[in-house]
């Protein structure tokens, strides 16, 4: 069975500060590695997707992530922090064949200081 | 676009009370999952259906059951609310396996307290 750690569940970075949001997961088959990101008092809603083409993804409002083999990891960059990116992030995994089994972190909460 | 919609933002029931949560899809989507979100724990599946009556248990199935009559709706029962089942509820619909990366498209959420 495939899995998802996010490492820290609170980030907290300056206004233009590089946003880092860090997952690693776990699959016995390529996976296919997601991001999602919940503002307060709403559903999710994608930020990007590794379905296995190009390693380095680009998303939504400036944010991409790196897919690394080797490294187990899926990590959530952005540049420049915008207030407006203050929200939870989930990162997920599911088999390539099989989205009907999508596996949560536990999720990350960014905090975008002024 | 994709739209979800569940029936309600906020619900508030009591123990033992009978408690429908509705979902519905406007995509003709096959997939359609039920969550709860609970903090520290993102997100744990209850209940998937993959097609018109038909239903596959997740991680959590207990104390819940769910109903699809109609391809754009997947209604999630609570037969007999307690007070553990407080929580985030989430809807989600996915298109068949191989269209658009398999992304899971989700609703607003029901935040359901039950006293």
């Amino acid at each position: 069975a495939q899995s998802v750690t996010q490492l820290g569940s609170h980030v907290s970075v300056s206004e233009g500060a590089l946003v880092l949001l860090r997952c690693n997961y776990s699959s016995s088959v390529p996976p296919y590695l997601f991001w999602y990101v919940q503002y307060p008092n709403q559903g999710l809603q994608l930020l990007l997707k590794y379905t296995s083409a190009a390693t380095l993804v680009k998303g939504i409002n400036g944010f991409e992530a790196e897919f690394k083999k080797s490294e187990t990891s899926f990590h959530l960059t952005k540049p420049s922090a915008h207030m407006s990116d203050a929200a939870e992030y989930f990162c997920a995994v599911s088999l390539k064949y099989n989205n009907n089994d999508m596996r949560f972190g536990a999720g990350t909460r960014l905090t975008v200081k002024p | 676009d994709v739209k979800v919609t569940q029936s309600s933002r906020y619900l508030v029931k009591r123990t033992g009370e009978k408690v429908f949560l509705e979902c519905v899809q406007d995509m003709d989507h096959e997939n359609m999952f039920w969550y709860r979100q609970d903090p520290g724990l993102g997100l744990r599946l209850i209940y998937f259906s993959y097609d018109v009556k038909m239903k596959e248990k997740g991680d959590i199935p207990e104390g819940y059951s769910v109903s699809r009559e109609k391809k754009e709706r997947f209604s999630l029962i609570l037969e007999s609310a307690s007070t553990n089942q407080t929580s985030m509820y989430l809807c989600a619909s996915r298109p068949p396996t191989g269209v658009r990366g398999d992304t899971q498209y989700f609703g607003p959420g029901t935040r359901l307290t039950v006293l």
